[in-house]
C-alpha cells in the first residue's frame, strides 16, 4: 500500500506557483520522498527527491518539515504543460532497488 | 540517466491470444521492473525481472499470465498470455540504473505499450 496521502487535484493559474501538499505521517529514517508526474499517456517523469532537508532543481523545489511527516512540491511559474498528475512517494533506500508504490497522486491543472 | 525504448508502442488484439511487450535500455542496468497501468487509475507494480533467475511477482500476478525474460543488462520482455478485454491497459517498463546506491538515483520509465483487447 501507497505510504503518502495527497490531494485528489488542485487547480492553478498559469504564471503563480504551484505548490502540491503530500502527508507521510509513517515514513521511517531511511526512506527518501520522492516525486514524479505523468503527463497524459507518459511514463512517469522524475521530479526531484529529498531525505530531510529542502531541495531545488531545474524543475521544482522540495520542501519537508522538521518531522518530515509531510513535504510540498513547488513548481515556481507553472504552465499549462505542467498539467498532470503528480504522484509522492516514499522509497527506503536501505533496502536497495526497493518498489516505487504508487498512490492515487494529485491531478494539477495549470489555467490559463 | 537512462533511455528506455519499449515495443510495441500500442497493439490492438483479439481475445485469447498473446502479446510480448520488449523493453530496451541503452546502458545496463542492474534492476528492471514492469508495471501496468489500467485505464484511469494509478500504476501498479507487476514484477520485478530479475537478470538470470526467474522473475518475481507481485501479489495478484502469477507467471503463466505475465511471463518474464530478462537475458541481459539492458533487455526485458512481459508477454501477456491469453488476454481477456479486463487486460485493456497501458504496460510500463522501468530501471534502477546503478548497482551501488547513491542519494542521487532515481527510477526510470520507459513511454509505455497501450494495449487494447477485443
Amino acid at each position: 500500500d501507497a505510504k503518502t496521502t495527497q490531494p485528489p487535484s488542485m487547480d492553478c493559474a498559469e504564471g503563480r506557483a504551484a505548490n502540491l501538499p503530500c502527508n507521510h505521517s509513517t515514513i521511517s529514517g531511511n526512506e527518501y520522498v520522492y516525486w514524479y508526474r505523468q503527463i497524459h499517456s507518459q511514463g512517469p517523469q522524475y521530479i526531484i527527491h529529498g531525505l530531510k532537508n529542502n531541495e531545488t532543481n531545474e524543475m521544482a523545489s522540495l520542501i519537508i518539515t522538521e518531522d518530515r511527516k509531510s513535504s510540498t512540491l513547488i513548481l515556481p511559474h507553472a504552465t499549462l504543460r505542467d498539467t498532470a498528475v503528480y504522484y509522492c512517494i516514499v522509497r527506503d533506500v536501505v533496502e536497495y532497488g526497493n518498489k516505487l508504490v504508487f498512490g492515487a497522486g494529485t491531478i494539477l491543472r495549470v489555467k490559463s | 540517466s537512462a533511455v528506455i525504448s519499449q515495443k510495441p508502442s500500442r497493439d490492438i488484439c483479439q481475445r485469447g491470444t498473446s502479446l510480448t511487450i520488449q523493453c530496451q535500455v541503452d546502458s545496463q542496468v542492474t534492476m528492471m521492473f514492469w508495471y501496468r497501468q489500467q485505464p484511469g487509475q494509478s500504476l501498479t507494480l507487476i514484477a520485478t525481472a530479475n537478470q538470470g533467475s526467474e522473475a518475481t511477482y507481485e501479489s495478484g500476478f502469477v507467471i503463466d499470465k505475465f511471463p518474464i525474460s530478462r537475458p541481459n543488462l539492458t533487455f526485458s520482455t512481459l508477454t501477456v498470455s491469453n488476454m481477456s478485454p479486463e487486460d485493456s491497459s497501458i504496460y510500463l517498463c522501468s530501471v534502477w540504473p546503478r548497482k551501488i546506491h547513491s542519494s542521487t538515483d532515481t527510477q526510470y520509465f520507459g513511454p509505455g505499450t497501450r494495449l487494447t483487447v477485443l
